[in-house]
């Protein structure tokens, strides 16, 4: 079975561009979240994507936002780039219900703001 | 806002020898999650513990979860160099927020 799968592995962007950052979850799952990890520590949560609706936010600003498509795969957006945007963007998916919200994670993209 | 507190934040230990990292909260849980993530890859689910005071166990690694839901340790024996990562806690509070922690890197020196 496949895992979580995000692309592109590496993102190189200026200030005030915008990325874009996809992600393919496990066959199956239908929730999908979105994290920023910064500095190799704890992770933030940015979004959280449920048959196609946006369930939750973290606390960052609008210039974060994203998408679930039909099939589940979901695209995270961030407008207007700044330095400290640069981090790790990890993708998780989940069953929808059930469990305790056990995440699996795919291997990231990293986000570099110059 | 729930937040979870990881102690040491860094860990540089021998081979061999034995640790604890630990999770903290002020707030009950409903559950916890231990992941542990390695350079370049996204975090791997390790446990999940649920009933106050329980204990698992995964080979050397030992979790328990406190009496009161609100913390939890992870102990680990005979440290290998295999061990190396970031340990992170998550607790659920409620239904669906899971809140991580601010994780713990371990490094074991060979």
């Amino acid at each position: 079975e496949a895992g979580v799968t995000q692309s592109p592995t590496h993102l190189i962007k200026t200030r005030g561009q915008q990325a874009t950052l996809r992600c393919s979850p496990i066959s199956g799952h239908t929730s999908v979240y979105w994290y920023q990890q910064a500095l190799g520590l704890g992770l933030q949560f940015l979004l959280w994507y449920d048959e196609g609706e946006e369930r939750n936010r973290g606390n960052f600003p609008p210039r974060f936002s994203g998408r679930q498509f039909p099939n589940y795969s979901s695209e995270l957006n961030v407008n207007a780039l700044e330095l400290e945007d640069s981090a790790l963007y990890l993708c998780a998916s989940r069953f929808s219900s059930g469990g305790h919200n056990e995440q699996f994670f795919g291997p990231g993209t990293r986000l570099t703001v110059l | 806002t729930q937040l979870l507190e990881q102690s040491p934040q860094f860990l540089s230990i021998q081979e061999g020898e034995n640790l604890t990292v630990y999770c903290n909260s002020s707030s009950v849980f409903s559950s916890l999650q231990w992941y542990r993530q390695e350079p370049g890859e996204g975090p791997v689910l390790l446990v999940t513990v649920v009933t106050g005071g329980e204990v698992k166990k995964l080979k050397r690694l030992t979790f328990q979860f406190g009496d009161a839901r609100k913390d939890s340790s992870l102990h680990i024996t005979a440290a290998q160099p295999g061990d190396t990562g970031l340990y992170l806690c998550a607790g659920l509070f409620g239904n669906e927020k899971l809140t991580f922690g601010t994780g713990t890197r371990l490094t074991i020196i060979p």
